[in-house]
């Protein structure tokens, strides 16, 4: 059965990096037929996808994020990663980690729990 | 930028059907997925293209489409049902992901 996790600290600075890991149980994240993705949700608000990565390291960030955003993957250790830099309060959220299907169809099926990060000082 | 637009809540009677869009430009050329979402809980697929449901999704969600509006169909709503709801297709580069606001369904 195919499982997400995400770790990293619940806690940022403003101004600073937040790093985040999503470790993939179930399945091999070198599958070809899917990517894997980063998406949040603010306070009492609507998801807002952030970037997908493929298994070769091709990457797929939100225009809105892109000049913040960098996503990362290593499939020795099964895991893809998140980092946001330049951090304000607005990027208090709780982040998911998500299977992509991105082939044909554009489908997040199969998704982590979330962590809550709020950005303070 | 492209944009998905949701009600942002939506009522329906138990065991009624309950129609939940999504109005989008990007809509007319993308098909849509549709996530529910229960407080406290991660997002969970419910279908996506054309009609097709993860194992587990009863067959009483069903999703149409028409020119700039995609639609969930939820037929004989039940009280596990009262959930948020939202939408997600492609940006016009096709290689982006976007979501809808999301629309709260309350099952009275």
């Amino acid at each position: 059965q195919l499982q997400l996790q995400e770790s990293g600290p619940g806690l940022v600075k403003p101004s600073g990096t937040l790093s985040l890991s999503c470790t993939v149980s179930g399945d091999s994240i070198s599958s070809t037929s899917y990517h894997w993705g980063w998406i949040r949700q603010t306070p009492g608000k609507g998801l807002e996808w952030i970037g997908n990565i493929y298994y070769s390291g091709t990457t797929f960030y939100s225009p809105s994020l892109k000049s913040r955003v960098t996503i990362s993957i290593d499939t020795s250790k099964n895991q893809f990663s998140l980092k946001l830099n330049s951090l304000t309060a607005a990027d208090t959220a709780v982040y998911f980690c998500a299977r992509v299907g991105a082939h044909f169809y554009y489908y997040m099926d199969v998704w982590g729990k979330g962590t809550a990060v709020t950005v303070s000082s | 930028s492209s944009e998905l637009t949701q009600d942002p809540a939506v009522s329906v009677a138990l065991g009624q059907t309950v129609r939940i869009t999504c109005q989008g430009d990007t809509l007319r050329n993308y098909y849509t997925s549709w996530y529910q979402q229960k407080p406290g809980q991660a997002p969970v697929l419910v279908i996506y293209g054309k009609n097709n449901r993860p194992s587990g999704i009863p067959d009483r969600f069903s999703v149409s489409s028409s020119g700039d509006t995609a639609s969930l169909t939820i037929t004989g709503a039940q009280a596990v049902d009262e959930a948020d709801y939202h939408c997600q297709s492609r940006d016009k580069s096709g290689n982006h992901a976007i979501f809808g606001g999301g629309t709260k369904l309350t099952v009275l």
